[in-house]
């Protein structure tokens, strides 16, 4: 059964970096099928795709074109975990981020296992 | 990248059908079989509930069907049950690898 536990703090200053983790238990973030990705909702965004990391060979990432210019996608392998850095972050990022893995990186959009969600505010 | 449009709300008895449809475009649901659809209860992530367009997961309800017709992807819930009452989000693949999602539409059962 995989797990995926998030951590991070829930309140950010306009202008900060936003910054979460997301531990994986039953899956490895190197799996050569799977991706992990980084989702957030909020009341006037709706759902929205931010990004992911996968392994094949080497490591890869996508990011939405929405958030390109400030956005880092981690793995890190030694902790079976990876990390999303939200830069110049607005009171518009204010959103539950979510962490999710898709299974097979070929469709892109089978999100099957999501983490708990942490609520981010960006308020000074 | 625009999202895809689906209903705001729907509503349905117990017991009967109820559609949700999300339209996309030639770049995204009508060049693409990565669609899928997830159900969210209040204060709950989203579940997935139909991948590839047309594909259950492993212990999701055979109520629960989806359907594709050009740019257009459906999920179709039969036998309406009272659980069944949460919002509904379309996904899919787009053109320059990323993905976009439909505004949702939430199931009232009546």
């Amino acid at each position: 059964q995989v797990q995926l536990q998030q951590s991070g703090p829930g309140l950010v200053k306009p202008s900060q970096t936003l910054s979460l983790t997301c531990a994986i238990s039953g899956d490895s973030v190197s799996s050569k099928s799977a991706a992990w990705n980084w989702i957030r909702q909020s009341p006037s965004r709706g759902l929205e795709w931010l990004g992911r990391t996968y392994y094949r060979s080497k490591w890869y990432n996508d990011y939405a074109v929405s958030v390109r210019s400030r956005i880092t996608i981690t793995p890190d392998t030694s902790k079976n975990q990876f990390s999303l850095q939200l830069n110049s972050v607005t009171p518009e990022d204010t959103a539950v981020y979510y962490c999710v893995r898709d299974p097979r990186i070929t469709s892109a959009v089978t999100f099957d296992y999501w983490g708990q969600g942490t609520l981010v505010t960006v308020s000074s | 990248q625009s999202a895809l449009t689906q209903p705001a709300s729907v509503s349905g008895p117990p017991g009967q059908s109820i559609t949700i449809s999300c339209t996309g475009t030639s770049s995204d649901v009508g060049v693409y079989n990565s669609v899928s659809w997830y159900q969210q209860h209040p204060g709950k992530a989203p579940k997935l509930m139909i991948y590839d367009v047309t594909k259950r997961p492993s212990g999701v309800s055979n109520r629960f069907s989806g359907s594709k017709s050009g740019n257009t992807v459906s999920l179709t819930i039969s036998g309406l049950q009272a659980e069944d009452e949460a919002d509904y989000y379309c996904t899919s693949y787009t053109s320059g690898t990323t993905v976009v999602f439909g505004g949702g539409t939430k199931l009232t059962v009546l």
